[in-house]
């Protein structure tokens, strides 16, 4: 499998563009995590879904971020209005219905300036 | 909610030598207990897991050891490797559920060749 896959893996932005993260979990795999990884802060996590549906978004920092999953193979996480915070490593994960393990995938490493 | 510290923060080893990462937790109904092997530039992966029915796991050179009691878990890895130099995440989960997982803060593990 090729594992979780996500796109673009380095953006550059200017403040107060709209940045959109893109994340292909792993075939059969029903539920879906964004993560966000900062020096200050480690690893959070900003929402997650669970068979397409969102169960937990208290994670998301505030309006300006919003996650879809239109469908099983398929998520965005999109930010608008960037700002210079927002810079971070931003991870998507998926876990099968089975067992618990979660896998990561390369990260989006996004800049804002 | 689950509280998740992990010690020590940096760690520098001899090849060859043992390194050992320690975390505890918070709360007693935590019964998932994973950690992650993070590469320079890559996203986290597992590399082994304890539930709490176990006190014990080993996978080649690594184990993890787990004290319910003391609200405690250990990495730990033997003969140690400069391939192993890495940040390394333990996390603990709620119920046993990927979905909650609280990551500690990460141990930058150095192996000095």
């Amino acid at each position: 499998d090729a594992g979780v896959i996500q796109s673009p893996r380095h953006e550059v932005t200017e403040m107060g563009q709209e940045v959109t993260l893109r994340c292909k979990p792993i075939s059969g795999h029903n539920s879906l995590f964004w993560y966000r990884q900062t020096m200050m802060r480690g690893l959070e996590l900003l929402i997650y879904f669970n068979n397409n549906v969102p169960i937990d978004d208290s994670g998301m920092p505030e309006d300006r971020f919003s996650a879809k999953m239109p469908n099983a193979s398929f998520s965005t996480l999109k930010i608008q209005p960037s700002e210079p915070r927002d810079s971070a490593v931003y991870f998507c994960a998926s876990s099968g219905a089975l067992g618990n393990t979660i896998y990561f995938g390369e990260g989006s490493w996004l800049t804002v300036v | 909610g689950e509280n998740v510290e992990q010690h020590p923060s940096t760690l520098s080893v001899q090849e060859g030598d043992s390194a050992v990462i320690k975390c505890t937790y918070s709360d007693s109904a935590s019964n998932y207990f994973p950690w992650y092997k993070q590469e320079l530039g890559k996203g986290p992966q597992l590399i082994i897991d304890i539930r709490s029915n176990v006190g014990e796991k080993k996978d080649q050179r690594i184990a993890v050891t787990l004290n319910k009691t003391a609200k405690h878990f250990s990495l730990h890895i033997t003969e140690t490797q400069p391939e192993d130099s890495a940040v390394y995440f333990c996390a603990a989960s709620i119920g046993g559920s990927a979905r909650q997982l609280t990551f500690g803060s990460g141990t930058q593990l150095t192996v000095l060749p």
